[in-house]
């Protein structure tokens, strides 16, 4: 069946350096993947994205890569701030299906 | 432009007794989804709406009814409280299916049973 896991439940960096979050799937058929950002008492925010038919995705400070061959996600922050110390989850959806599965997160911790 | 809106923020209910946790979400976006979550337990769905007038069953319904009368609110209710419905119930949106465009998420409904 579908599931989603972290390999690592926290991770803890100095400011300034580059943070990885990593995060695998099962499910082969998994073609649409997020990653989103759990600040305490906040709901999750959408952070970025990517299909299938990619293998990296950048944003702002962040870069998404996907190795379908291995089911393999993760999230790069560069530059690690304070501001980013918070819990991430990524989530993964097949087409046809309306539901977003969510791994258990992965809390970062960015000490000054 | 607020986004998703969730009323209450915290709840305290006796065992037995019945609420309703109000979703509204401004962005005109067609499906909306009602979540728990338990510490090590993630985000959990317990059901979702695709369109105005329509719901369908999560991964955990039991116990708890929706209702999407209009397209920008989806209202989760708990005919009879249990401990076990202790959580935090949080609300998201989408434009289109989850599977195709970002879930866009509420700041959550703190629900403690006694």
């Amino acid at each position: 069946g579908e599931s989603v896991g972290l390999h690592l439940p926290t991770l803890s960096v100095q400011e300034g350096d580059n943070s990885i979050i990593n995060c695998a799937y099962s499910n082969s058929a998994s073609d649409y993947f997020i990653w989103y950002k759990q600040e305490s008492g906040k709901g999750p925010q959408f952070i970025i994205d990517i299909r299938s038919n990619m293998d990296k995705r950048q944003g702002q400070r962040v870069t998404v890569l996907l190795n379908k061959t291995v089911k393999h996600l993760s999230l790069q922050i560069a530059a690690t701030q304070p501001g980013d110390s918070a819990v991430y989850f990524c989530a993964e959806s097949h087409g046809g299906s309306e539901k977003l599965v969510f791994g258990k997160g992965t809390k970062l911790t960015v000490n000054p | 432009n607020a986004g998703v809106t969730q009323t209450p923020k915290f709840r305290v209910l006796k065992t037995g007794q019945s609420m309703t946790l109000l979703c509204a979400q401004d962005m005109n976006h067609e499906y909306m989804y009602w979540y728990r979550q338990d510490p090590g337990m993630g985000l959990r769905l317990i059901h979702y709406s695709v369109g105005e007038g329509t719901t369908a069953k999560g991964e955990v319904p039991d116990g708890y009814n929706v209702s999407r009368l209009k397209k920008q609110n989806f209202l989760l209710g708990l005919e009879s409280a249990a401990p076990s419905q202790t959580s935090v119930y949080f609300c998201a949106s989408s434009l289109l299916t989850g599977s195709r465009t970002p879930q866009h998420f509420g700041d959550g409904t703190r629900l403690s049973i006694l």
